[in-house]
């Protein structure tokens, strides 16, 4: 039962592009979403989050858009930079906190 | 500030064995989750523990199975190892009571079931 889903296993973009990386899931009752970066032989580490009840969230360059009505969240990297290629992967606890789901990942590069 | 660590990196088995993994939290963490990541898949959640007791687990058979010490540390073990087992072994940790929004995690295990 996958709740949290990630369609694009890869995406290139030229850097100094826009890079959007795109996550859908199924479960309504999900109030908080978060996307993580994994490098090679390291565990995901934290980028940003977007709880409910914003449609919007800015970090730098990056920034996460929440559409509720659609179950879709999308992250946005500008400029992208050759740094940024990694696997990033969408998720969401339940409301507990106690369970995160994970999408399946889209790899990123950034072309230099 | 050490963060999340697990031991071993690589580990090699055949069917059947028996394999522990070990997780140590964040400094200043007492809840440590365990994750399985397939090739090509995106981590799937096997169980949480918290105050020493499993607090959440998810769709994983009793194969696998843990155990949280007094100093928060955990240990993954798995038995009667399936080839199916051969994935990345993700620990993360969280400050413990009550709904926590952010994980961070470990390194990963890399265990092969040949």
């Amino acid at each position: 039962d996958q709740q949290v889903k990630q369609n694009s296993p890869s995406l290139s973009v030229q850097e100094g592009r826009i890079s959007i990386l795109n996550c859908d899931y199924t479960n309504s009752m999900f109030d908080y979403f978060l996307w993580y970066k994994k490098y090679p032989a390291e565990g995901p580490t934290f980028l940003i989050s977007i709880s409910s009840i914003k449609d919007k969230n800015e970090d730098g360059r990056f920034t996460v858009f929440l559409n509720k009505s659609a179950k879709h969240l999308s992250l946005h990297i500008v400029p992208s930079q050759p740094g940024d290629s990694a696997v990033y992967f969408c998720a969401a606890p339940t409301n507990t906190g106690n369970q995160f789901y994970f999408g399946t990942g889209t790899s990123l590069t950034v072309i230099p | 500030d050490a963060g999340v660590t697990q031991s071993p990196t690589h580990l090699i088995k055949t069917r059947g064995q028996q394999v522990t993994l070990r997780c140590s939290p964040k400094s200043g963490h007492d809840t440590v989750s365990w994750y399985q990541q397939a090739l090509g898949q995106g981590p799937q959640f096997i169980f949480q523990y918290y105050e020493e007791e499993e607090r959440q687990r998810g769709n994983f058979p009793d194969r696998f199975s843990g155990h949280q010490f007094p100093n928060y540390s955990s240990e993954l073990n798995v038995n009667a190892l399936l080839l199916g087992d051969s994935a990345l072994y993700l620990c993360a940790s969280s400050p413990g009571e009550g709904r926590t929004d952010t994980q961070y995690f470990g390194p990963g295990t890399r265990l092969t079931v040949l």
